[in-house]
């Protein structure tokens, strides 16, 4: 069955610091894969997909994450943190071959401290 | 460009009260429609999504249920709030036929059932 992890609930970083999040998952095929960005009481906004090709993909906001079939992860990460970097993260797979859905992860919160 | 409006913003109901959440998306046909449920750490929860006029599919049994009345158009509803049904509520949509490619979300809607 398919399935999206985020190892991490919370996470904090100080402002400049590296960072980044964990998303495994569980796809029976190439899966199409998304991290998004939820800040307080709004709803979520794409911050990258990775369809096929180049295994590095660049996003919004400065944010990047590596596919990496062999452990099945898409990490994402940012070099430099910004206090407006404070938000949920969520992992999607979307499950384009069963004529479903998306699966999400349970989300990583960030906390920037200054 | 395609947009997507969800309201109300907020809303507090008693138990045992209707409710009707609205969703409507503009600038796109044929759109497949989702409506999801957040609730405190536990990610997202897929309730309804429809790929057509009329045409709506469950994900999980419970006291919701959603319409499709027109292209653009997703309505979920109950007869009878519970307490366990507050949360937030989101709709989200994607290009009709391309099954988990890429989803955009409206704003939510946090329900507080009392």
């Amino acid at each position: 069955a398919q399935s999206v992890t985020q190892p991490d609930i919370h996470i904090t970083v100080s402002e400049g610091a590296s960072l980044e999040l964990r998303c495994n998952y569980s796809y029976g095929a190439t899966p199409y894969l998304f991290w998004y960005v939820q800040s307080p009481g709004q709803g979520l906004q794409l911050l990258l997909k990775y369809f096929s090709g180049d295994t590095l993909v660049q996003g919004i906001k400065g944010f990047e994450a590596e596919f990496k079939r062999s452990q099945s992860s898409f990490n994402l990460r940012k070099p430099s943190v910004h206090w407006s970097d404070a938000a949920e993260y969520f992992c999607a797979v979307g499950a384009g071959d069963t004529g479903n859905q998306f699966y999400f992860g349970t989300g990583t919160s960030l906390t920037v401290i200054p | 460009s395609q947009t997507i409006h969800q309201w109300p913003a907020t809303l507090v109901q008693p138990v045992g009260s209707p409710l009707s959440l609205e969703c409507t998306v503009e600038g796109t046909s044929n759109p497949n429609l989702y409506w999801y449920r957040q609730a405190a750490g536990r990610g997202l929860q897929l309730l309804f999504y429809s790929v057509g006029i009329g045409q709506i599919s469950s994900e999980v049994p419970q006291n919701l249920s959603a319409s499709r009345p027109q292209d653009r158009q997703f309505i979920l509803s109950s007869k009878k709030l519970l307490l366990s049904d507050s949360g937030f509520y989101l709709c989200a949509w994607e290009r009709g036929g391309r099954w988990g490619t890429e989803a955009f979300f409206g704003q939510g809607t946090r329900l507080t059932v009392v």
